[in-house]
């Protein structure tokens, strides 16, 4: 069964810092899709990035950016100068293809403070 | 706002109670979910709905009843719940995609229910 872990509950950061989120999932999958979702203390959980296995390129969304390492089963986010409104819960998230509609895998979620 | 919304917001009840959840999604999106969100514990997939067809029904307890009578509006009826299953349940919707091509998931703000 695949399984995803955020070995991190609680993170801070300075404003403007940059900081980086660990996961780590375990799949016997080749082909499968990565998600990091924020959600904000008004709970609309909201999609930040998403990676295809496939592709050897992390992805990148302004500030936010992953380190893929697929051999080591290891999706962190990386947020660079971050802003207040980035504090959140922040949900890593797998999914496999068998399925046409998202079944969704997530982890137990990191708290990020961001300190003004 | 992701395009999901959700009624009530807040909901508490006592356990010989039924109530029922409300989503509604207007994306012209084909699947719609429900999870359970509770404390310290990763999000946990309920029900998945694909062209209002039950597609997966993760062990979940018969006091809690889907309903999906269109692709727009999905229901979770609640009866003689326990304290336990007091948590945050978030709705969400998805189009559906080719194998091996996926979209992300929108969600909803949620329903905090409390259970007496």
């Amino acid at each position: 069964a695949q399984t995803v872990t955020q070995s991190q509950p609680e993170m801070s950061v300075q404003e403007a810092e940059t900081v980086t989120l660990s996961c780590t999932y375990d799949t016997s999958e080749s082909d499968y899709y990565l998600f990091w979702y924020k959600q904000p203390p008004s709970r609309q959980m909201i999609l930040v990035i998403r990676q295809e296995a496939y592709k050897q390129q992390n992805a990148t969304e302004n500030r936010f950016s992953v380190n893929f390492q697929k051999a080591a089963k290891s999706f962190s986010l990386k947020i660079s100068d971050s802003q207040l409104g980035d504090a959140a819960m922040y949900f890593c998230a797998y999914r496999n293809l068998k399925t046409s509609y998202d079944k969704v895998i997530f982890g137990p979620g990191t708290s990020l403070s961001v300190i003004p | 706002e992701t395009g999901v919304t959700q009624t009530p917001r807040h909901l508490v009840m006592g356990m010989t109670n039924k109530k029922s959840l409300k989503c509604e999604q207007h994306l012209g999106h084909n699947a719609m979910y429900w999870y359970k969100q509770s404390a310290k514990k990763p999000l946990e997939l309920m029900f998945v709905y694909s062209l209002e067809e039950r597609v997966e029904n993760n062990s979940v307890p018969s006091r809690f009843s889907p309903e999906c009578p269109n692709s727009s509006h999905l229901f979770l009826h609640l009866h003689t719940l326990q304290p336990e299953d007091s948590a945050l349940y978030l709705c969400a919707s998805s189009p559906l995609g080719l194998a091996g091509i996926t979209d992300t998931q929108y969600f909803g703000p949620g329903t905090r229910l409390t259970v007496l």
